[in-house]
């Protein structure tokens, strides 16, 4: 079974600066794919950045990057230049081929004007 | 349609009720699922649909769950005699499984109060 482990329960950030969330995760499968939700009040779970991976480069969506080590099983999340509305839970997720998603215990951001 | 669609948004139910969850996918996705999320938790996984595939219930927590999808589409949560510890809120996303890379979309939820 896969388990994805989120270990800050909170993080706040001044606007514009830079936040980095840590994600590791635990499997055995070689083919899987890696995920950033984000979930503000309004319920809505939102796909931030996706990971396949086979791949090596690391994925970046704007002022979302991750940092995907996958020999330490570790995929972290940066939010450059913090925004107000990025205040959310952030999921990570994990999912192998075939298989269902399975998420982290979130970690909520605050963005500090 | 353009989401994934959940009804009611809200239910306020006594408990000892049963009540039923909707959840509309994405036209063509072939895989459905429902999590629960509790006040300031992660997301539980419940129960997922794959096309004609028998389904996977192994994250339903009691047998007063239970969930069907019909004609491949509309899929209904239903619990039974109500507990105040399902309180939560019900998430359904669907996807498309020939592209497992792209995640999965979710609907905006139904907020579960049993009082």
């Amino acid at each position: 079974a896969q388990t994805v482990t989120q270990s800050q329960p909170e993080m706040s950030v001044q606007e514009a600066e830079t936040v980095t969330l840590s994600c590791t995760y635990d499997t055995s499968e070689n083919n899987y794919y890696l995920f950033w939700y984000k979930q503000p009040p309004s319920r809505q779970m939102i796909l931030v950045i996706r990971q396949e991976a086979y791949k090596q480069q690391n994925a970046t969506e704007n002022r979302f990057s991750v940092n995907f080590q996958k020999a330490a099983k570790s995929f972290s999340l940066k939010i450059s230049d913090s925004q107000l509305g990025d205040t959310a839970m952030y999921f990570c997720a994990f999912k192998a081929a075939g298989n269902k998603l399975t998420f982290g215990g979130g970690t909520r951001v605050l963005v500090k004007p | 349609g353009a989401g994934v669609s959940q009804s009611p948004s809200n239910k306020v139910t006594e408990k000892g009720k049963d009540v039923e969850l909707r959840c509309d996918p994405i036209s063509g996705h072939t895989a459905l699922y429902w999590y629960r999320q509790s006040l300031g938790q992660g997301l539980e996984f419940l129960i997922y649909f794959q096309g004609n595939s028998a389904p996977d219930k192994s994250g339903l927590p009691s047998d007063r769950f239970s969930a069907e999808r019909t004609g491949g589409s509309v899929s209904t949560l239903t619990i039974q005699r109500t507990q105040q510890e399902d309180s939560a809120v019900y998430l359904c996303a669907s996807s498309l499984e020939a592209a497992p890379n792209y995640g999965y979309t979710f609907g905006s939820g139904t907020r579960l109060t049993v009082v």
